[in-house]
């Protein structure tokens, strides 16, 4: 079992619909990160929050919105997905911020569709 | 930017083979190397990590990795392979974020 959850595990939305995808971590982590994983392929970096301030966002399209609310949690909002976005994404944790070295931990993932 | 390369895409072995897979990274200075696991239908893991110190680390589930810096590698190897070893394993480096490597699919024959 990982000390990240992530919710829902599974989601299927229309292009229209606005959903969100919530990761948390209680181990104290001060960063927590965003992945895409499509089939066969390794994580793609999304975004980053080091101590709740967003500080890398891979030239990720607007229709994907981050927030952290707080060091424990990390949202991914979605709206206007096109099909290409189906993919399992990826919520990951590590003890410090970015620069500093340490591993990531991570969630098991949401799969999401999108039709 | 850092990249990292993985040389072998699939690799079928027989269970007690010795196993041995590849990762070079593009440039030095101080970095962080990683090796991740993801077992069929679960989440990464951390197999092993290198920081800084002995270039010969050891990882769970007897995994190992050399850190090479002269040939900017960290390749990660197994004496004796089992069937449950079949899974995707990720190379990593981070310099200022943790880049993965596309991954090698392993597959142990039982």
């Amino acid at each position: 079992d990982t000390e990240v959850t992530q919710t829902p595990k599974h989601l299927v939305m229309g292009m229209t619909n606005k959903k969100s995808l919530k990761c948390e971590q209680h181990m104290g982590h001060r960063a927590m990160y965003w992945y895409k994983q499509k089939a066969k392929k390794p994580p793609e970096l999304m975004f980053v929050y080091s101590y709740e301030k967003l500080s890398i966002n891979e030239s990720v399209p607007s229709r994907f919105s981050p927030e952290c609310p707080n060091s424990s949690l990390l949202n991914l909002h979605l709206h206007a997905l096109q099909p290409e976005d189906s993919a399992l994404y990826l919520c990951a944790s590590s003890q410090s911020g970015t620069g500093s070295p340490g591993e990531l931990f991570f969630g098991e993932g949401s799969r999401l569709t999108v039709l | 930017a850092q990249s990292v390369s993985q040389h072998n895409h699939h690799v079928i072995l027989s269970e007690a083979a010795s196993l041995e897979l590849g990762c070079n990274y593009s440039y030095g200075g101080t970095v962080n190397l990683f090796w991740y696991v993801q077992y069929p239908g679960q989440h990464l893991q951390l197999l092993l990590k290198y920081f800084s110190g002995d270039p010969l680390v050891k990882g769970i589930k007897g995994f190992e990795a050399e850190f090479i810096k002269s040939k900017f590698s960290f390749n990660l190897r197994k004496p004796s392979v089992q069937w449950s070893d079949t899974a995707e394993y990720f190379c990593a480096v981070r310099d200022d974020k943790i880049i993965f490597g596309k991954g090698t699919r392993l597959h142990i024959l039982p």
